[in-house]
């Protein structure tokens, strides 16, 4: 069974400083892929970025870095510069090798930028 | 293009009603999914179609639950003698048949409110 765990329910950060969310996960697939979306208070789910189990490199999408530590299983999510429209909860997530491609979510981590 | 989107917004209703949801994907996006999401948590899956056939079906998807997509498009998710544990939002998201990376695009979301 697949599990995404992220422990921090919460988090501030300045404006303009970077900021580390937690994402831990567990899966006995040798392949899978790793998301991350942000939610804000209107619901939408927004993507973010993604890591497939066998990148090398750690992805990058313009403010939004993951940490990919494989050893480790984990997946943090990197945001840098934060803006007060960060705001906003964060959901970590997974799909595994099964031909459904839905994913598993975290239980998330509010953030909230402050100026 | 147009998103997912998702019709009602809210719903509030009484205990015991029935209600129904409906998704339209975005054209062309041959796989739809539906999740729940309870307040503090993250998205939980109930069941996805690829084109009009349902092939998974959560636990979470009680016999009071059924989602249909009759043509391949849009899709309903109703709910019979609804429960005031129904209350939550309920997410819908599609997919193209060949996708890369396999991120979900997501909807708004229909927020069910049971009184």
């Amino acid at each position: 069974a697949q599990k995404i765990t992220q422990t921090q329910p919460g988090m501030f950060v300045q404006e303009k400083e970077a900021v580390t969310l937690d994402c831990t996960y567990d899966t006995s697939d040798q392949s899978y892929g790793l998301f991350w979306y942000k939610q804000p208070s209107s619901g939408e789910m927004i993507f973010l970025i993604y890591q497939g189990s066998y990148d090398e490199q750690n992805a990058t999408e313009g403010r939004y870095s993951l940490n990919f530590q494989k050893a480790r299983k984990s997946a943090n999510l990197v945001i840098s510069a934060s803006q007060l429209g960060d705001s906003a909860m964060y959901f970590c997530a997974m799909r595994g090798m099964d031909s459904s491609y839905k994913l598993i979510f975290g239980s998330g981590t509010r953030l909230l930028v402050r100026p | 293009d147009t998103g997912v989107s998702q019709d009602p917004r809210h719903k509030i209703t009484k205990r015991g009603q029935n209600v129904t949801f409906r998704c339209d994907p975005i054209s062309e996006h041959n796989r739809l999914y539906w999740y729940r999401q309870t307040l503090g948590q993250g998205p939980e899956f109930l069941t996805y179609f690829q084109n009009e056939a349902q092939l998974e079906k959560s636990r979470l998807l009680s016999d009071r639950f059924s989602a249909e997509r009759p043509k391949g498009s849009f899709s309903t998710l109703e709910i019979q003698r609804t429960e005031q544990g129904d209350s939550a939002m309920y997410l819908c998201a599609s997919i193209p048949g060949l996708a890369e990376t396999g991120e979900l695009f997501f909807g708004e979301g229909s927020r069910l409110t049971v009184l």
